[in-house]
């Protein structure tokens, strides 16, 4: 399994701020991943960050409102820019892992609730 | 049309029954599917993966439909702690499509 921890659990910042999320994992993996999960709603996935190359993002979201870094095979950051109240969320940082029997499995972070005044 | 949809509930239900509910899915190609558990203001954890053949985990059955494109959990003798939302995942590849979850509260 894999453990998770995120920076900050949670804050509460000004409309056209920018916040970073940081991601920490305790193993190597090559795919991580940030969600995206409003309230009553399901999780919503960003985008996917490899080690040494560019995120690919999903539709409807871009780098230059959620720029990723990913540095080294254990951590990423995502920053929320410009935020506005509809960014008010809980970001998750994701990563899959390759378990015993050779199940794949997908672990998450704890979550960083944000809300945007 | 979403790509993959729940009954959001809540299915409310005593100690000891039984509570079973579905999820569809779009994508015909959709290679794993999942059942995760996502307590009040906590990240999402893999209770099953769900195999073509059905499988068991203790008190959890899931079953896989292909045909029909759904899967069903089933959760015998329901327990206080079992309470929480329960995310029905599928997976293209690397990609994860959730369901907006169905809400379970087991009540004493």
């Amino acid at each position: 399994s894999a453990v998770i921890s995120q920076k900050p659990s949670r804050d509460i910042c000004q409309r056209g701020t920018s916040l970073t999320i940081q991601c920490q994992v305790d193993s190597q993996v090559t795919m991580m991943f940030w969600y995206r999960q409003q309230p009553g709603q399901s999780l919503t996935l960003i985008a996917t960050a490899n080690q040494g190359s560019e995120a690919t993002y999903e539709s409807g979201f871009v780098i230059d409102k959620f720029p990723i870094s990913r540095p080294n095979l254990t951590f990423s950051t995502l920053t929320v820019s410009n935020m506005s109240p509809e960014d008010s969320s809980i970001y998750l940082c994701s990563v899959r892992l390759l378990d015993r029997g050779s199940t794949d499995t997908q672990y998450f972070g704890p979550g960083t609730r944000l809300t945007v005044l | 049309r979403k790509e993959v949809e729940q009954d959001p509930g809540p299915f409310n239900v005593p100690e000891g029954a039984t509570v079973a509910f579905n999820c569809t899915y779009s994508n015909s190609a959709s290679q794993s599917f999942f059942w995760y558990r996502q307590d009040c203001r906590k990240e999402p954890k893999l209770l099953m993966s769900v195999y073509s053949s059905g499988n068991e985990d203790g008190r959890f059955t899931a079953q896989l439909n292909r045909a029909s494109q759904y899967i069903s959990l089933l959760i015998r003798d329901s327990k206080l702690s079992d309470s929480a939302t329960y995310l029905c995942v599928v997976a293209n590849d690397y990609k994860l499509s959730f369901g907006a979850g169905t809400t379970v509260t087991v009540r004493a």
